[in-house]
């Protein structure tokens, strides 16, 4: 099956700093997601990627879709206490089941 | 403007009882999806749904658990003779009807199961 390698697993930084995390694939996909979820929570939808090449921004997020589509990175500029939480890409390859990575755990010192 | 709807948030079962989870998709959106997550992994796929349809069942497993969308009232995932292994979250997600192109998906808050 399709599987998603997402890294950094975990990552501690300082308020104010860059965070960069990505995600491959062993396969194609159509579309990219990132999700964040925070504890007790169902993961919330950050930015959604449809094209090949695509670079989309929200707020302080921007991701971009790879030419291969076969990877997508995600970066937040500026960080805040509140980025705190897990972060999650996901792969489509149709319209039906996402694929998630293992997730980001992101920690903001402040 | 409600969102994914899923109820109980928490439910407690001792082993070999039913769990029943519900999910009632975002208004005006006619495909669901359920994912399991285990402590410190992502989501799992398990099944698609449309209005008394089953799509992709394929990561669902084969005993115990059934899934059903009617044309009305909510979503429902039953598993049946619950074991400790299905201590997990279950997540519902809803997405509008598209045209075969992308299909955003949102998601529930979950429902935390925890077999005893």
């Amino acid at each position: 099956g399709q599987q998603l390698n997402q890294s950094p697993q975990s990552m501690f930084i300082q308020e104010g700093e860059d965070v960069s995390m990505n995600c491959t694939s062993s396969s194609i996909f159509n579309t990219w997601l990132w999700y964040k979820q925070e504890p007790g929570e169902g993961p919330v939808l950050l930015i959604a990627l449809y094209k090949a090449g695509e670079l989309t921004s929200n707020g302080r997020l921007t991701a971009q879709f790879g030419i291969t589509r076969k990877d997508s990175f995600l970066n937040i500029s500026a960080s805040i206490p509140s980025d705190v939480g897990i972060y999650f890409c996901a792969g489509q390859a149709s319209g039906s089941r996402l694929t998630f990575g293992e997730g980001t755990q992101l920690t903001v010192n402040p | 403007n409600a969102g994914v709807m899923q109820n109980p948030r928490h439910l407690v079962r001792r082993r070999g009882q039913e769990a029943r989870l519900r999910c009632s998709p975002m208004k005006g959106h006619s495909h669901v999806y359920w994912y399991r997550q285990l402590p410190e992994e992502g989501l799992k796929f398990m099944v698609y749904l449309q209005k008394e349809n089953i799509i992709d069942e394929s990561g669902m497993p084969k005993e115990r658990f059934s899934a059903e969308f009617p044309k009305e009232g909510p979503s429902i995932l039953r598993i049946q003779q619950v074991v400790r292994g299905d201590s997990a979250a279950y997540f519902c997600a809803s997405s509008p009807l598209t045209s075969g192109g992308a299909s955003t998906q949102y998601f529930g808050p979950g429902t935390r199961l925890t077999v005893l």
